[in-house]
């Protein structure tokens, strides 16, 4: 089946620093990659989408990547700020299709 | 711009009790309208996603129910709500094309049965 996974263990990282987080999925050709961030009790909310034929996608200080060979993309914070502390969810999508899967998400602290 | 809201914010309700829950959405025509259900420590599970009023889509056979009377408004429901159905409930809209939106989320339902 399908299979999305995040790392349950929440990383925690000085401010400053850059955060790396992976999601990795099985079973599943994505045509659309997505990563939201979520607060404790609010919704998601999207940061961004990259296609399966782009490598890379940056806004601000975030960038992703996407590697369709390794099924994996790796999401980047650089300069992180302790505001930057949520969960983050990586969700795949496939064309055509409205059923978007999501990741359970890597919670993320920035120290001050 | 767009708008979602959803409410109640919680909600605590017997076994065996009705449920309502309601989503509207503003500035937008048409959207594509999505309820899930977060359980702790794992990701987002679709319930119901509606392409248009009345049409409605369900993911997982359970005693819920979702309904579309209006096009920016989406109802999850159930008759006889069990233990089993709580958790943190999200409805969302994303834009009337396939595959390449994103979607925008309410701030959820806090459901606990008791």
């Amino acid at each position: 089946s399908q299979k999305i996974e995040q790392n349950s263990e929440a990383l925690n990282i000085q401010e400053g620093k850059t955060a790396t987080l992976t999601c990795n999925y099985t079973n599943y050709s994505p045509a659309y990659l997505q990563w939201y961030r979520q607060d404790p009790g609010r919704g998601p909310v999207f940061l961004l989408l990259i296609r399966e034929n782009e490598k890379e996608k940056r806004k601000e200080r975030l960038k992703v990547t996407f590697d369709t060979t390794l099924k994996q993309s790796l999401f980047h914070i650089t300069a992180s700020q302790p505001a930057d502390s949520a969960t983050y969810l990586c969700a795949l999508d496939s064309t055509g299709g409205f059923k978007t899967i999501f990741g359970a998400g890597t919670r993320l602290f920035v120290k001050a | 711009s767009q708008t979602i809201h959803q409410w109640p914010a919680t909600l605590v309700q017997p076994v065996g009790s009705p449920l309502s829950l309601e989503c509207t959405v503003e500035g937008t025509s048409n959207p594509n309208l999505y309820w899930y259900r977060q359980a702790a420590g794992r990701g987002l599970q679709l319930l119901f996603y509606s392409v248009g009023i009345g049409q409605i889509s369900s993911e997982v056979p359970q005693n819920l129910s979702a309904s579309r009377p209006q096009d920016r408004q989406f109802i999850l429901s159930s008759k006889k709500l069990l233990l089993s159905d709580s958790g943190f409930y999200l409805c969302a809209w994303s834009r009337p094309d396939r595959g390449n939106q994103p979607q925008h989320f309410g701030d959820g339902t806090r459901l606990s049965i008791l």
